[in-house]
């Protein structure tokens, strides 16, 4: 079954304490991205991935990091949670980017609070 | 640069009724344009997608959506809403972007539309 998986699907943390949410997809997609999704915001993206070894930073990329080392996996990295990063995130991949129209496919979402 | 804006954060109708939610958006470039769903404690699925080959699009579970270039909308209707169509609701542009000698297509997302249908 083709699918973006995303884990944990719930995290809660304190201020400061690293974490890293993974994003990982068996489509063979060469394009990836993270976004955040806030109450009257929709989705913004934070960074993305063109494929291996190429990311870019998005629209809100402040106190994100993220990393491409493999085609399927592309693991967002908070290095030091604030309470304004308590968001609800999603993992996407698609062919090409979606430059054609194409579909993006999004995991199941991450739900962080941080404390 | 490109934009989507949802008139419109929380839409409601009886079931059965007339679903209409509302997209407008910005693009020096012809776009290609997309409405998602979000189900509750789920991931966005695709609804249905423009990419210039009809101006009328037709999606899954009944939904479909008239990109109208004159009026730079992509509407969305249903004509019978059931209650299994209570969701948030995101029209999104995708143009080509240029970066680092290479192009790719981003996906800008309106603010979403909360759909609540009535019994």
């Amino acid at each position: 079954e083709a699918q973006v998986t995303q884990n944990p699907r719930y995290l809660i943390t304190v201020t400061g304490k690293k974490l890293t949410v993974t994003c990982s997809q068996n489509m063979n997609h060469e394009y990836m991205s993270w976004y955040r999704q806030d109450p009257g915001l929709g989705l913004r993206q934070i960074y993305y991935s063109m494929n291996v070894e190429v990311t870019d930073k998005g629209d809100v990329p402040e106190g994100y990091k993220v990393s491409r080392k493999e085609k399927r996996n592309f693991p967002l990295i908070l290095e030091s949670p604030s309470p304004n990063q308590t968001s609800l995130y999603f993992c996407a991949s698609s062919r090409r980017g979606g430059a054609t129209g194409t579909e993006a496919f999004f995991g199941q979402g991450t739900r962080l609070t941080v404390v | 640069a490109q934009s989507v804006t949802q008139l419109g954060s929380h839409v409601s109708v009886s079931e059965g009724a007339l679903v209409l939610l509302r997209c407008n958006y910005s693009s020096s470039v012809p776009p290609y344009l997309f409405w998602y769903v979000q189900y509750p404690n789920q991931g966005l699925q695709l609804l249905l997608k423009y990419t210039s080959a009809a101006t009328l699009v037709k999606g899954i579970n009944g939904f479909e959506a008239e990109f109208k270039k004159s009026e730079t909308s992509f509407h969305l209707t249903k004509p019978s809403a059931h209650m299994s169509d209570a969701a948030e609701y995101f029209c999104a542009v995708s143009v080509r972007t240029n970066a680092g000698g290479t192009s790719y297509g981003k996906l800008t997302f309106g603010q979403g539309t909360i759909l609540t249908v009535h019994p």
